[in-house]
């Protein structure tokens, strides 16, 4: 399983763009990138996969440059609510006949949205 | 749809008691996972079951640990003769037979050992 690395904390004023990036360098073919939010007290949330270039979904951006080695959530115009702990993951999906169904969590980045 | 439901959602045991939480998965999802959140840690893995069988239980201490998933009703996971050490947050995950990177948790069930 790749390992990730991202920021522990991060600190944002409501309504601005917030970019949270995860470092993955030694991503495998076989790899996506898979960002989950967690809720204080609640169990984490599927946000948003992607495999390369960009995908973006109602709730965020994902963006992976060519070589794949790191990539960036991007949540526009953050509220209050969007204060949680973001996890990056990496790894492939069971389905692909060679990835596995045990979710990898780091320590994920803190993200605290400010009035 | 309802989400994936998990109870009870605060449990209290005395050491030595038996721990039993329970787990629904969503409707249509025939893939259980268990995992284990200490404080200011990230998620642990634990077990992935399918209807009557345990697929992985690798996570999953060796002693006084089990999880099941019947054919009928919740999965459970039991923890018996309870330590300090097994206070933490249990989650469980379910997810449909081709999609299992992509798992939807439950709220969780914080188990406290005093």
């Amino acid at each position: 399983l790749a390992k990730t690395t991202q920021p522990i904390s991060m600190d944002s004023y409501e309504g601005q763009e917030v970019n949270i990036t995860c470092s993955h360098n030694n991503i495998a073919t076989n790899d996506y990138i898979t960002w989950y939010q967690q809720f204080p007290s609640q169990g984490p949330r599927f946000i948003i996969q992607g495999y390369k270039t960009k995908v973006t979904n109602e709730v965020a951006s994902l963006f992976i440059p060519a070589d794949r080695k790191s990539s960036t959530l991007s949540l526009p115009r953050v509220s209050l609510s969007d204060t949680a702990v973001y996890y990056c993951l990496v790894g492939a999906p069971f389905s692909s006949g060679a990835g596995s169904y045990q979710l990898t969590f780091g320590k994920g980045t803190k993200l605290s949205v400010i009035p | 749809n309802a989400g994936v439901m998990q109870n009870p959602r605060h449990l209290v045991r005395r050491r030595g008691q038996e721990a039993r939480l329970r787990c629904s998965p969503m409707k249509g999802h025939s893939h259980v996972y268990w995992y284990r959140q200490l404080p200011e840690e990230g998620l642990k893995f634990m077990v992935y079951l399918q209807k009557e069988n345990i697929i992985d239980e690798s996570g999953m201490p060796k002693e006084r640990f089990s999880a099941e998933f019947p054919k009928e009703g919740p999965s459970i996971l039991r923890i018996q003769q309870v330590v300090r050490g097994d206070s933490a947050a249990y989650f469980c995950a379910s997810s449909p037979p081709d999609g299992a990177y992509e798992q939807y948790f439950g709220p969780g069930t914080r188990l406290t050992v005093t």
